[in-house]
């Protein structure tokens, strides 16, 4: 079936340093969803994209859909403490099934 | 509104027994599903449904069983427990979206979980 691979699998950084993470797919994607994960928690929407070349921000977050439609990255600008969690890519395959990365695990020092 | 609930938080079951996991959202969404997520894999699709009386296959279905008797509630029955079935499991709804992309549905919005062991 269809994949997403995204990168990199963890991060760790300085608080107030910038991130930035993707995902990759051999396939083409309609829609992009990126999400996070906090600890015992169900995932959250943080942004969706919706049209190749699509640039969207979401205060310090911003979001592209890839002009191939094949891939999407996720900056994070000046991170902070409550940053920390797990990110993860997702595209709908087709009209009926979401498909999902294998996530980034975002971990920040002091 | 309530959005997405799953009963129970936390189950441990008995290699051979079977549970069913419960998902309800008041949002009136046409597409539910449920997903499992395991450590390094991300989530992966178990079923869905796109509506009432309407349930598909997702990447992993085999163990598993689901019904959609109305567009509130989507359980997913697990009929003989395995170890290989411990995990974390999710129940997600959308909206059916007008406008924007060819996608049919948008935006997922998540339950809390469920967290299972099988022993």
């Amino acid at each position: 079936g269809q994949q997403l691979n995204q990168s990199p699998q963890s991060m760790f950084i300085q608080e107030g340093e910038d991130v930035s993470m993707n995902c990759t797919s051999s396939s083409i994607f309609n829609t992009w969803l990126w999400y996070k994960q906090d600890p015992g928690e169900g995932p959250v929407l943080l942004i969706a994209l919706y049209k190749a070349g699509e640039l969207t921000s979401n205060g310090r977050l911003t979001a592209q859909f890839g002009i191939t439609r094949k891939d999407s990255f996720l900056n994070i600008s000046a991170s902070i403490p409550s940053d920390v969690g797990i990110y993860f890519c997702a595209g709908w395959a087709g009209a009926q099934k979401l498909v999902f990365g294998q996530g980034t695990r975002l971990t920040i020092n002091p | 509104n309530a959005g997405v609930t799953q009963t129970p938080k936390f189950q441990v079951l008995k290699t051979g027994q079977s549970m069913t996991l419960q998902c309800a959202q008041d949002m009136n969404h046409e597409y539910m599903s449920w997903y499992r997520q395991d450590p390094g894999m991300g989530l992966r699709l178990i079923h869905y449904s796109v509506g009432a009386g309407i349930t598909d296959q997702g990447e992993v279905p085999n163990g598993y069983n689901v019904s959609r008797s109305t567009t509130e509630d989507f359980p997913l029955r697990l009929l003989s427990a395995a170890p290989s079935q411990t995990s974390v499991y999710f129940c997600a709804s959308s909206p059916k979206h007008l406008g924007q992309g060819p996608s049919s549905y948008n935006e997922q919005f998540f339950g809390p979980g469920t967290r299972l062991t099988v022993l």
